[in-house]
């Protein structure tokens, strides 16, 4: 079973429209975040929900809405989607421990046309 | 402005021999360092830490020195294998309640047999 799973895995879409991508993860942890990797490579945090909580939202454009119903999910759902959207967004999950290793999920590459 | 930088985009390394991947940082609000592996089409996966009140830490493999006055830390891999072939990942974790971590570029490593 794949500790932390992001779907779908490719999300091909035109300008203007709204798309999600979900998170899972069976790890028990506490703590999710969506992570950005944009052209350049550069992992950028996005938000982090601790136990269903709000704890980063960095400075992203409110198109972007994250959505955890509960502490195993944490989705994120895009409005009005622009050509530079596009990029690889990685789900992860951490547990409160003294290094704060991360678990990602595979990625979701997702292209803006 | 990057506060974590990984300044060398890629190394190439024989099979056997020591790989050393550098990483330097401007902050000193940083209390944890982490490396993290990234094979093509996956999330990255946690590799090794170091806590700034430690300047080293092995296992296995790997080993992570940590130098606080010079804001500078490297990865050592002896002896590199192929299969250690991916980029990899410095990212340094902000003291404090959200403990975001700042990520470097990655360094692509190639180990040819």
């Amino acid at each position: 079973d794949t500790a932390v799973s992001q779907t779908p895995k490719y999300l091909v879409t035109q300008m203007g429209n709204d798309k999600s991508i979900k998170c899972e993860q069976n790890l028990g942890h506490d703590t999710m975040y969506w992570y950005k990797q944009d052209s350049k490579k550069f992992l950028k945090i996005m938000f982090s929900y601790n136990n269903k909580e709000l704890i980063i939202n960095e400075t992203v454009p409110n198109r972007f809405s994250p959505k955890s119903p509960d502490k195993a999910h944490l989705n994120l759902h895009i409005n009005s989607l622009e050509l530079g959207d596009s990029a690889v967004y990685f789900c992860a999950s951490s547990q409160d421990t003294l290094t704060g290793e991360l678990f990602f999920g595979e990625g979701s590459r997702l292209t803006v046309l | 402005d990057q506060q974590v930088k990984q300044n060398s985009p890629s190394l190439s390394v024989q099979e056997g021999r020591i790989s050393i991947l550098n990483c330097d940082y401007t902050n000193s609000m940083f209390d944890y360092f982490l490396w993290y592996k990234k094979y093509p089409a996956e999330g990255p996966t946690f590799l090794i830490s170091i806590s700034s009140i430690k300047d080293k830490n092995e296992d296995g493999r790997f080993t992570v020195f940590l130098n606080k006055s010079a804001k500078h830390l490297s990865l050592h891999i002896v002896p590199s294998q192929p299969g250690d072939s991916a980029v990899y990942f410095c990212a340094a974790r902000f003291a404090g309640n959200n403990r975001k971590l700042i990520w470097g570029l990655g360094t692509s490593l190639a180990v040819n047999p």
